[in-house]
């Protein structure tokens, strides 16, 4: 069974205060791994899609790095809009389903000005 | 290009009772998943529907809960009847052939 778990769970940064988000995973071959940004009263927004291990993308102050076993969510000096919980997901090979996301359960960042 | 629609955005009812949720998705999408959300989790999978037929229910309470796509479109949960712990979020997400999946704004349901 495909897992995920979400590191820290909350996170309080000051404005261009830089850090990163853990997500470690254990899947049954890694069809793709996630990052999703939810904010309060919507659904998840997709960010980020990598599929090997080296993987790199970048968006605005958001990069997103993947390992075998883990990957980051770096946020360069982020801004206040930055405040919003940080959803991983992983797709495996393994069972009947194709196109099945397993969440993690997400880090909630704010950002204080 | 329209996002996916879901309807109602909030619902309240009482255990014992019965709700259905609404769904569209992208258009063009043939792959159509609904996720319950329970406060301070991440999705989980309830269905996925691949057109009109049902790829994996494994997770669905087949007790309770049940959906249809009935044109291959748009798509339906049901829960009947309602227990305390089906209070969610639940979203519908949509994708091309698996690939990434875009969601919904979700319904917010309260069983009291």
């Amino acid at each position: 069974e495909d897992q995920v778990t979400q590191s820290p769970e909350a996170l309080r940064l000051q404005e261009g205060e830089s850090s990163s988000l853990n997500c470690s995973y254990t899947v049954s071959g890694l069809r793709g791994l996630f990052w999703y940004r939810q904010d309060p009263g919507k659904g998840p927004e997709f960010l980020f899609t990598l599929y090997s291990a080296g993987e790199e993308k970048e968006k605005e102050r958001l990069k997103a790095t993947l390992t075998k076993k883990e990957s980051f969510l770096h946020i360069t000096a982020p801004k206040p809009e930055d405040s919003a919980t940080y959803l991983c997901a992983v797709r495996g090979l393994g069972g009947t389903s194709y196109g099945k996301l397993t969440f993690g359960q997400g880090t909630i960042l704010t950002v204080h000005p | 290009e329209a996002g996916v629609a879901q309807s109602p955005r909030y619902k309240i009812i009482e255990k014992r009772q019965s709700v259905a949720f609404w769904c569209n998705p992208i258009s063009g999408h043939a792959t159509l998943y609904w996720y319950q959300q329970i406060l301070g989790q991440g999705p989980k999978l309830l269905i996925q529907f691949q057109n009109n037929g049902v790829v994996d229910d494994s997770q669905l309470p087949k007790d309770r809960f049940s959906a249809e796509r009935l044109k291959g479109v748009d798509s339906t949960l049901k829960i009947q009847p309602a227990k305390l712990e089906d209070s969610a979020v639940y979203l519908c997400a949509s994708s091309t052939n698996q690939e990434t999946q875009y969601f919904g704004p979700g319904t917010r349901l309260l069983v009291l």
